[in-house]
């Protein structure tokens, strides 16, 4: 029972390079998320997809996108990374909305210099 | 729109003694509310959450949580605690089941202290 799984775990860019956070899931959950996590901040949502084939942006979605591949896999991609993006990122995954509770990867630690 | 405050940033206290972390919300309509744990390097982990019915409502590892609507609070409560309840806890809320944007507080970190 592997739940979300997230890849890679930790990463180092320069600024302007671009990457894509990996997210599976393998519990046949509908909705997709990601969040960034800094001190202080709370989690933040970045973009979701409430079902395969659709996404949607959330409170801070400028500078990403996403790709929701198919019903397993929901990617997360930076273009041009800035130092602003430095943040630990969670994928997050539900059956359905998120009433019925989240179920989070284990994040990737982002460093942009 | 709906928010949630959490009081408190840190709150230490001595191991086997009581804790209360403290969540207020605000919300014109209908709330769904939530406590998740985050330990040390892990993501979330879902404590419990009320949807409706009961307005006490217990989690996992001896959590309770009461919802107050008249002062907008769903505060978080265990009568005794362990070292191993050292962590990071996050209120959240949702307005209508169905829908996809939980909003997180910005955390409350307890620190229990042998």
């Amino acid at each position: 029972n592997a739940g979300v799984t997230q890849t890679p775990k930790f990463q180092v860019l320069k600024t302007g390079q671009s990457m894509t956070l990996q997210c599976a899931q393998d519990m046949n959950h509908n909705s997709m998320y990601w969040y960034r996590q800094d001190p202080g901040m709370g989690l933040r949502l970045i973009y979701y997809s409430a079902s395969e084939g659709t996404t949607d942006k959330g409170e801070v979605p400028n500078g990403y996108n996403v790709s929701r591949l198919n019903k397993r896999e929901f990617s997360l991609r930076l273009e041009s990374a800035a130092p602003s993006q430095t943040s630990v990122y969670f994928c997050a995954s539900s059956l359905k909305g998120a009433g019925y509770g989240y179920t989070f990867g284990s994040g990737t630690r982002l460093t942009v210099v | 729109a709906q928010s949630v405050t959490q009081l408190d940033s840190q709150v230490p206290v001595f191991e086997e003694a009581p804790v209360e972390l403290r969540c207020n919300y605000s919300s014109s309509v209908s709330v769904y509310l939530f406590w998740y744990v985050q330990y040390p390097n892990q993501g979330l982990q879902l404590l419990l959450k009320y949807l409706s019915g009961s307005t006490l409502v217990k989690g996992i590892n001896g959590f309770e949580a009461e919802f107050n609507k008249s002062q907008t609070s769903f505060h978080l409560r265990k009568p005794s605690v362990h070292i191993s309840d050292t962590a990071e806890y996050f209120c959240a809320v949702l307005t209508g089941a169905g829908s996809y944007q939980l909003t997180f507080g910005k955390g409350t970190k307890l620190s229990v202290i042998p």
